[in-house]
């Protein structure tokens, strides 16, 4: 079974464009997070989608969005970038996440985003 | 504050030596994971531990729960250089609400195994 793929791997943009990043799960997963991870931070949660809603919101503002489509594909979206949104961005899947979850995500490789 | 507290943060040793990480939390996880990632790359998934005083092996690793679901450990025997990277320990926390597809990441351990 293939894993999670990210595309692109790198991407350099400046300040004030915008960037799409894309995540195709694992065959047969249908939820999807998506995370941000930096030196000075680490893995901080950004959002969770399943069955093209979004479930679950992490603490980052409206310039970071996300959607899901019906195959389960995800992208997430940054406008007016700014240079610390510098970071690898990383996207999981899982087959199903309760609230209690005990299910295990999957990440993929990671899109390495540098704003300049 | 950091929910999910990695001990020690560095760790530098030799080919052979033996090894510890801890991973611990004053909250109650329904279960936790493992990761070990190498640099510019995403985390690879180790092991998961869901039952309290759980034990798994996976071959010179050993991974412990907690009884209390609260903390877990990481031990590494006769450690080799193809184990360096960054180990994170993540858990859902759940703790009077939903955690969908929320995963909380301790800081990470970055372990060098030098030849």
């Amino acid at each position: 079974k293939a894993g999670v793929t990210q595309t692109p791997r790198y991407l350099i943009k400046t300040r004030g464009q915008q960037v799409t990043l894309s995540c195709s799960p694992i065959s047969g997963h249908r939820s999807v997070s998506w995370y941000q991870q930096t030196p000075g931070q680490g893995l901080q949660f950004l959002f969770e989608y399943f069955s093209e809603t979004q479930r679950n919101k992490g603490n980052f503002p409206g310039r970071f969005s996300g959607r899901q489509f019906s195959n389960s594909r995800s992208e997430m979206n940054v406008s007016t970038l700014e240079l610390g949104d510098s970071a690898l961005y990383l996207c999981a899947s899982s087959h199903y996440i309760t609230g209690g979850g005990t299910d295990t995500q999957y990440f993929g490789p990671g899109t390495r985003l540098t704003v300049l | 504050t950091q929910l999910l507290e990695q001990s020690p943060q560095f760790l530098s040793i030799q080919e052979g030596e033996n090894l510890t990480v801890y991973c611990n939390s004053s909250s109650v996880f329904s279960s936790l994971q493992w990761y070990r990632q190498e640099p510019g790359e995403g985390p690879v998934l180790l092991v998961t531990v869901v039952t309290g005083g759980e034990v798994k092996k996976l071959k010179r690793l050993t991974f412990q729960f907690g009884d209390a679901r609260k903390d877990s450990s990481l031990h590494i025997t006769a450690a080799q250089p193809g184990d360096t990277g960054l180990y994170l320990c993540a858990g859902p926390l759940t703790a009077g609400g939903t955690s969908y597809g929320k995963l909380t990441f301790g800081q990470g351990t970055i372990l060098t195994v030098h030849p």
